[in-house]
């Protein structure tokens, strides 16, 4: 079965200084991965993804995500944080070896990042 | 513009008075979703869409029923519903099932079952 730890319920940061919300995951071929952000009063909005290629991967507003393969991990990081980026982060995982289409979230992490 | 959305975005009712919450994406997508958000456990898979028709069970389907009579709407019906199903709600659309594309969410529908 597939599924994701986001192993840090919050993360808190200061204006400018780097974000980095980890993420790891389980499955058992290979994997796609996301990771969307909620804010406040809002539903989910898609950040970036991995599919296959560079492990960089680099998204909207600033965001970039590492895929490491050997430690099965895809953290998030923004090199300059900004106050405006609180907000709920989910990383997801589907497991391209299981012909059903599900989609398995994390728990969140709540980032605040502090002026 | 692009959307999904949701109705009733807010919803209090009582144990086992059936209820429908609605889903509608105007982008012609195959793909649509539901999920339950609850604290500390993120967002779980209800049931999914791969098209018209062609629905399956996510991680916590039990208590839910979904149908895909039209591409565009996804309706989520609990029968009898029980406060164990109190939560906030999503519905999402992505492009097509059979390439990984990204999803589009709508609002939201928080249903509180007293």
């Amino acid at each position: 079965a597939q599924s994701v730890a986001q192993p840090e319920d919050q993360v808190n940061v200061a204006e400018g200084n780097p974000l980095t919300v980890k993420c790891t995951y389980s499955v058992s071929g290979n994997p796609y991965l996301f990771w969307y952000v909620q804010y406040p009063n809002r539903g989910l909005q898609f950040l970036l993804k991995y599919i296959t290629g560079d492990n960089l991967v680099k998204g909207s507003y600033g965001f970039e995500a590492e895929f490491n393969k050997s430690q099965t991990s895809f953290h998030l990081k923004k090199p300059s944080a900004l106050v405006s980026d609180s907000a709920l982060y989910f990383c997801a995982v589907r497991d391209m070896e299981i012909n059903d289409y599900k989609l398995s979230f994390g728990a969140g992490t709540t980032v605040t990042v502090r002026a | 513009e692009a959307q999904v959305t949701q109705n009733p975005r807010y919803l209090i009712t009582v144990t086992g008075k059936k209820l429908t919450v609605t889903c509608s994406q105007n982008m012609n997508h195959e793909y649509m979703s539901w999920y339950r958000q609850d604290p500390g456990l993120g967002l779980r898979q209800i049931y999914y869409s791969m098209n018209v028709e062609v629905t399956d069970k996510g991680d916590v389907p039990e208590g839910y029923k979904v149908s895909r009579k039209e591409k565009r709407n996804f309706p989520l019906i609990l029968e009898s519903p029980s406060p164990n199903q109190t939560s906030l709600y999503f519905c999402a659309s992505s492009l097509s099932s059979g390439q990984i594309y990204e999803q589009y969410f709508g609002p939201g529908t928080r249903l509180t079952v007293t």
